[in-house]
């Protein structure tokens, strides 16, 4: 079956423009996550949605970055006058959640490679 | 404070050879789960091997081991008959089990393998 998708793919953008950054996670699963990986870094939470609950937005880095996730599938992350410093890939990922579990595996996108000018 | 240490920036093996990349994890929650996921160049993110806290016996997947010590909270990987195609960035990550916290996974900051023929 099809995976998680994102687009686009790749970003260019100017300083202080605004960006939105698309995810469809795989069909069924009701958790999904945004995380953000520099050049050469290690990934960083930014937001989790599970099912109808209140998002977990504690990796926010400012309230320039907001996410939604409309009808429980698709979200959008979205960047308000970009910096320098947002250019990273942002990944994306879902999971199951018919049980309780902590093995739950997490399955990501391809990402989107955002560069601000 | 950092959840998941990662001490090795980088490590280079001989092909053929087995390899340890090095994880310690810091929790007060007595249930959690331990991940490792392989990123090669291209960017995806690969589901490698998976480890509970309760879990009686070290996990193994194939050319993939977990060395988990408990008490020392580490979560170490063994890949064992290295090939090319290991060579990419190994993240080691963590979920746990506080109500709080559930379903938030935190990523350490990778360990760049290289094989050498």
């Amino acid at each position: 079956g099809a995976g998680v998708s994102q687009s686009p793919s790749n970003k260019v953008t100017e300083k202080g423009k605004d960006v939105e950054l698309r995810c469809d996670p795989i069909s069924g699963h009701t958790a999904l996550y945004w995380y953000r990986q520099s050049l050469g870094q290690g990934l960083e939470f930014l937001i989790y949605f599970q099912g109808n609950s209140a998002p977990d937005k504690s990796g926010l880095p400012s309230d320039r970055f907001s996410a939604e996730r409309t009808g429980g599938s698709v979200s959008t992350l979205t960047i308000q006058r970009t910096q320098q410093e947002d250019s990273a890939v942002y990944l994306c990922a879902s999971s199951r959640r018919d049980s309780r579990s902590l093995q739950e595996t997490q399955y990501f996108g391809p990402g989107t490679r955002l560069l601000v000018l | 404070a950092q959840k998941i240490t990662q001490t090795q920036p980088g490590m280079f093996v001989q092909e053929k050879e087995a390899v340890t990349l090095d994880c310690t994890y810091d929790t007060s929650d007595p249930s959690y789960g331990l991940f490792w996921y392989k990123q090669p160049s291209s960017g995806e993110m690969i589901f490698l091997i998976y480890q509970g806290s309760y879990d009686q016996q070290n996990a193994t997947e194939g050319r993939y081991s977990l060395n988990f010590q408990k008490a020392r909270k580490s979560a170490n990987l063994v890949i064992s008959a290295s090939q090319l195609g290991d060579s990419a960035m190994y993240f080691c990550a963590m979920r746990e089990g506080r109500v709080t916290s559930y379903d938030k996974v935190i990523f350490g900051p990778g360990t760049s393998l290289s094989v050498i023929p």
